[in-house]
């Protein structure tokens, strides 16, 4: 399948300061990425869906102006937790699907990211 | 909208046994994809199976197959003669093919296979 690779897979960071998650499809033109976010023993919850070049559509509850999407490139889409808090510690993952293709979601790594 | 249910939260079986994860799922949709992915515990979601809802035949692949019930809404995965490497957390999914590509998740369910 294809592959879409996450970076950094671990990070920890001091609160108040900002945290980029890269996402990047290396065998395929993701059209469209997702990013999710997984709380430990739980399920992955959709956070926002971006279509390249344009806004990101955020899920209900999810603050778009502390999880900052940018999809500026049909390879990469980049997810920005600005002025992290302990809350947000959580594993988030991405994936990526090209539509016209019809095939499913490839997934990255994910990102296991601790605030203290 | 569109629900998936996993009610089997965590499973414990011996190593050798046979091991069947129920999946129903919900969607006013007549046309709709239904996956399995595993994730083992360094996180990675690994993609396991798609399904067509117009395809009703079941699937097999080495040890593992699918059963795909439309009529009760239902697509159970068995993993035959378990391994200690089947040890993970398996998520049922559900998508829409109408154009919109979110994946609706279950909540997955933890398999531990004791050796």
């Amino acid at each position: 399948g294809a592959v879409v690779s996450q970076h950094p897979s671990r990070v920890i960071c001091k609160s108040g300061t900002s945290v980029k998650i890269e996402c990047r499809s290396l065998d395929f033109q993701a059209t469209t990425m997702f990013w999710y976010r997984q709380f430990p023993k739980q399920s992955l919850m959709l956070m926002a869906t971006s279509n390249e070049g344009s806004k990101a559509t955020y899920e209900q509850g999810v603050e778009k102006d502390k999880f900052l999407i940018n999809h500026a490139s049909l390879t990469l889409s980049t997810l920005t937790v600005t002025s992290a808090h302990p809350e947000d510690s959580s594993f988030y993952i991405c994936s990526g699907t090209q539509p016209t293709l019809n095939t499913e979601a490839f997934f990255g790594q994910g990102t296991r990211l601790t605030v203290v | 909208a569109q629900k998936v249910t996993q009610a089997q939260t965590e499973i414990s079986v011996v190593e050798k046994e046979d091991v069947t994860l129920d999946c129903v799922y919900e969607t006013r949709d007549t046309t709709y994809y239904l996956f399995w992915y595993k994730q083992p515990p360094s996180g990675e979601l690994v993609f396991l199976i798609r399904r067509n809802s117009f395809d009703e035949q079941n699937e097999i692949s080495g040890r593992y197959s699918w059963n795909f019930q439309k009529s009760t809404s239902s697509f159970n995965f068995t993993i035959t003669a378990s391994q200690v490497v089947d040890s993970a957390v398996y998520f049922c999914a559900l998508r829409s093919s109408l154009g919109n590509e979110k994946l609706t998740f279950g909540t997955g369910t933890r398999l531990t296979i004791i050796p």
